[in-house]
């Protein structure tokens, strides 16, 4: 069972870059594609961006100018680094993945969240 | 811009009663791109259903699902204490943009 767990700070100040990592554990990071998605009261849930481990990566259009997701097999961890933090990026951050096939796009697994306040 | 549009917001029932929860598409969606998921409160999402019908490992079989073109239907036949939450449907048809609908919540009656 593939199990997620995420980690970065909890509060950014306002032009600030976020970062945040998410741990891979009981699988390898090569079966999916790794994604961050967020949610806000006002938003709803959100993709961000995800990428392969073999470099394929897509990113939300909306988002595109401002993140970028890595991933790093030694460490089984990807990582998610979103940049001009404003107070309309405060929201819960999960990561999760994207199981590979011949069709994908559903997640799971899911880490269990972390949310992120912009404040100065 | 693909939407999808769940109902009704809320619905409100009883343990041991079936619940149909809709999400309708703003375009025709093939069903091999539409998903499910059950959200509790401090929890993260989790996948129920992918394909529309297809459950997710390990969910019980009184989750179902349905539809095609661009109506379809999260079915839960005898409702648990534990089912009562917020429920999401999500299209992936295109990898440039995933979306969700808002979410239905179910409460208890």
């Amino acid at each position: 069972q593939v199990l997620l767990q995420e980690s970065g700070p909890g509060l950014v100040k306002p032009l600030e870059t976020l970062s945040l990592t998410c741990t891979v554990s009981g699988g390898s990071i090569r079966t999916h594609y790794w994604i961050w998605l967020r949610q806000s009261p006002g938003k709803g849930l959100e993709w961000i961006g995800y990428k392969h481990y073999s470099g394929s990566n897509n990113y939300n259009p909306s988002l595109r100018s401002r993140a970028s997701v890595s991933v790093d097999t030694a460490k089984t961890q990807f990582s998610l680094r979103l940049s001009s933090m404003t107070a309309a990026d405060t929201a819960m951050y999960y990561c999760a993945g994207m199981p590979v096939g011949p069709i994908f796009g559903w997640f799971d697994p899911w880490g269990q969240g972390t949310l992120v306040t912009v404040s100065s | 811009e693909f939407v999808l549009t769940q109902s009704p917001g809320t619905l409100s029932l009883s343990p041991g009663d079936r619940a149909t929860l809709s999400c309708r598409a703003s375009q025709s969606l093939d069903s091999r791109y539409l998903a499910w998921y059950q959200q509790k409160p401090g929890q993260a999402p989790r996948l129920l259903i992918y394909g529309a019908s297809s459950r997710a490992a390990g969910i019980p079989d009184r989750f179902s699902g349905s539809g095609s073109g661009t109506d379809f239907t999260l079915t839960i036949s005898r409702l648990e204490p534990e089912d009562f939450a917020v429920y999401y449907c999500q299209q992936y048809r295109s990898s440039v943009m995933y979306t969700f609908g808002q979410g239905t919540k179910l409460e208890v009656k």
